[in-house]
């Protein structure tokens, strides 16, 4: 089955500051890649995605690239504000006829220093 | 609209107890998805739900996990003899079933604490 491999666990950054979070996948049939922002408590709630036929897409200061050669995509935070600071999960999933279950990565700890 | 909801929110069970958790789907979304996310981890898949057929199960960890979608909108998740390795917070997902896999949107999970 599918693996999701998520660095850094933790990442510290001074507030306006980019930061960045990679993933690496491990089945080349994957084809969704969703990155959701969770609140100590809170619900995750999804912030950007990107499909296999799409090698970069933007929201304000939010990007995400993928590398489908490589097997890997990246989340890109810029200007960083101190209400960014939370955890990042990426994953990874594929349409199948018994459904399109998420694989989760381990989590990155953003901090934003003010 | 409304969104994702889960309850309760919180339970505390003694080892051996059953429990049931309850989801309410975004309404009209077809996909339901049950997930266990351990502290300080990512959420796991545990199981899913196409209308009221389950279609995978793959990730129930053992025979006391029984999940239904009886009339194909709420859900349950239910376990039995809980143990002290089952306590973790408990995500329920839905999302709308269109040509490719669709946006997720999570309830606000049941922190489940078997002491």
């Amino acid at each position: 089955g599918e693996n999701v491999e998520q660095h850094p666990s933790t990442l510290s950054v001074q507030e306006g500051d980019s930061a960045v979070i990679k993933c690496t996948y491990s089945d080349s049939a994957s084809n969704y890649f969703p990155w959701y922002k969770q609140e100590l408590g809170k619900r995750p709630q999804l912030i950007i995605d990107i499909r296999s036929n799409v090698g970069e897409k933007k929201d304000q200061r939010i990007a995400v690239t993928l590398n489908k050669t490589a097997k890997h995509f990246s989340l890109h935070i810029t200007e960083t504000q101190p209400e960014d600071s939370a955890v990042y999960f990426c994953a990874a999933s594929l349409r199948k006829s018994s459904g399109d279950k998420l694989t989760f990565g381990t989590g990155t700890r953003l901090a934003v220093r003010p | 609209g409304a969104g994702v909801s889960q309850s309760p929110r919180y339970k505390v069970a003694k080892r051996g107890q059953d429990v049931a958790l309850r989801c309410d789907p975004i309404s009209g979304h077809v996909s339901l998805f049950w997930y266990q996310q351990a502290l300080g981890q990512g959420p796991e898949f545990l199981t899913y739900f196409q209308n009221e057929a389950q279609l995978d199960k793959s990730g129930l960890p053992s025979d006391r996990f029984f999940a239904e979608r009886p009339e194909g909108s709420v859900s349950t998740l239910k376990i039995q003899r809980t143990q002290q390795e089952d306590s973790a917070v408990y995500l329920c997902a839905s999302s709308s079933w269109g040509v490719s896999t669709d946006t997720q949107y999570f309830g606000p999970g049941t922190r489940l604490t078997v002491l």
